[in-house]
């Protein structure tokens, strides 16, 4: 089945930076991507998705990169602010057997 | 358009006890997911159901089981509870087949306490 690595398993960044967080995926037939984010004591939140017939999308200060022949994709922040702190996690798609399989997590800090 | 929400919020319970947690889907939607939510980790699959059929399970052991029912909510029921079951459990409901992305919605979670 799908396995989803992802790191770094926390980041520290200054406000104003930019923030990535990368992920690989083992099974070749998964052509789903998405990025939820989780605040503390609140549910997963749908920040991006990216489908396997495209390479990148961005949606303000966020992008979201594919690579499907190294099987990676990535999570860009852009000018980091304060509520972007939270822990952020990727997710793949296989259609053998539509599971969504999450990565373990990254939990973002935006220093002052 | 309402939301998912689950039931309990919070439960503890002793080894050996079981379990029964219950999830409303989003309005519109036929398929539920169930994932166990261990403090710091990912989110770990359980199963989906879909049309009240089971269409995918995680590496969990057959006391986990689930129901869907024919308003699309559903049930995770866990038997002889052991202390490593001791997590956030979170439902997430879905449309399928939505042109492959399925955008998982999730509920506040049921944490579940086992003494």
């Amino acid at each position: 089945g799908e396995n989803v690595e992802q790191h770094p398993s926390t980041l520290s960044v200054q406000e104003g930076d930019s923030a990535v967080i990368k992920c690989t995926y083992s099974d070749s037939a998964s052509n789903y991507f998405p990025w939820y984010k989780q605040e503390l004591g609140k549910r997963p939140q749908l920040i991006i998705d990216i489908r396997s017939n495209v390479g990148e999308k961005k949606d303000q200060r966020i992008a979201v990169t594919l690579n499907k022949t190294a099987k990676h994709f990535s999570l860009h922040i852009t000018e980091t602010q304060p509520e972007d702190s939270a822990v952020y996690f990727c997710a793949a798609r296989s259609i053998r057997d539509d599971k969504i399989i999450f990565g373990k997590g990254t939990r973002l800090h935006i220093l002052p | 358009e309402t939301g998912v929400t689950q039931s309990p919020t919070h439960l503890i319970k002793t080894r050996g006890q079981q379990v029964t947690l219950r999830c409303s889907s989003q309005s519109g939607h036929n398929t539920v997911s169930w994932y166990q939510q261990a403090l710091g980790q990912g989110p770990q699959f359980i199963f989906q159901y879909y049309r009240e059929e089971e269409n995918g399970r995680g590496n969990f052991p057959p006391r986990f089981s689930g129901l869907q029912f024919p308003n699309y909510s559903s049930e995770l029921n866990v038997n002889a509870l052991e202390l490593d079951d001791s997590a956030l459990y979170l439902c997430a409901s879905s449309l399928q087949p939505s042109d492959y992305t399925g955008e998982l919605f999730f509920g506040e979670g049921s944490r579940l306490t086992v003494l």
